[in-house]
């Protein structure tokens, strides 16, 4: 069965950078893009961007583009997020999900990020 | 930017019909996916491409459209349906939209 799998909780400084890591299985990693979504605390969902699975092509959200990275690695099938600049807004839930191109069929169980001093 | 509407809750007795709506401007020629979000857990694709269900889903959820205006249906509302649900659809560059979230309360 399809499973994303992603990294544990992080506390990060005001300014300092955060790296996620989606681990998938189930699937041809390659087949699939990952998406990116964050919820902030009692806050609806956000999109950050789509990394593909199988190229390293990106199309990243206009409100992250100059700040965040998507990656991938076919090999260990395994999609990064790494966002920049980090402040007390950027505290939430961070989530990949499989991409369908109009939607995004499995998602992550998210990760926790705190930016706090 | 571009922005879906949801309303902010709905509320519903059990066995009742719940029906939860989603407005976008391009929302005619761009399909909508509906999410459902239990608290503390990751969301989870119900309706795909307008009206589509997803896997495991079961039938009492329901999606259509009419223009710019998209619909969920809950149909016979269980308690286990209480919950926040999201649609979500594409601007015109592609880049993924959510809606604000409508929370489902079961009286």
């Amino acid at each position: 069965q399809v499973r994303l799998e992603q990294s544990g909780p992080e506390l990060k400084k005001p300014g300092a950078s955060l790296r996620v890591s989606c681990k998938a299985s189930g699937y041809t990693f390659s087949a699939y893009g990952i998406n990116w979504i964050r919820q902030a605390p009692g806050q609806g969902l956000e999109w950050l961007g789509w990394g593909s699975g199988y190229n390293g092509s990106t199309y990243y959200a206009q409100n992250f583009q100059d700040r965040v990275t998507m990656t991938s690695d076919k090999f260990t099938n395994t999609a990064y997020m790494e966002l920049r600049s980090l402040t007390s807004d950027d505290t939430a839930v961070y989530y990949c999900a499989r991409d369908r191109r109009d939607y995004a069929d499995y998602w992550g169980q998210g990760t926790l990020v705190t930016v706090s001093s | 930017s571009y922005e879906l509407t949801q309303p902010p809750s709905v509320s519903v007795s059990p066995g009742q019909t719940a029906r939860i709506t989603c407005f976008g401007d391009a929302l005619a020629n761009q399909y909508v996916s509906w999410f459902q979000q239990k608290s503390g857990q990751a969301p989870v694709l119900l309706i795909y491409e307008d009206k589509e269900r997803s896997s495991g889903i079961p039938e009492r959820f329901s999606g259509s459209t009419s223009g710019t205006t998209v619909t969920l249906t809950i149909s016979g509302v269980q308690a286990e349906d209480e919950a926040d649900y999201y649609c979500q659809s594409a601007d015109s560059t592609g880049a993924f939209v959510f809606g604000s979230g409508t929370k489902v309360i079961v009286l």
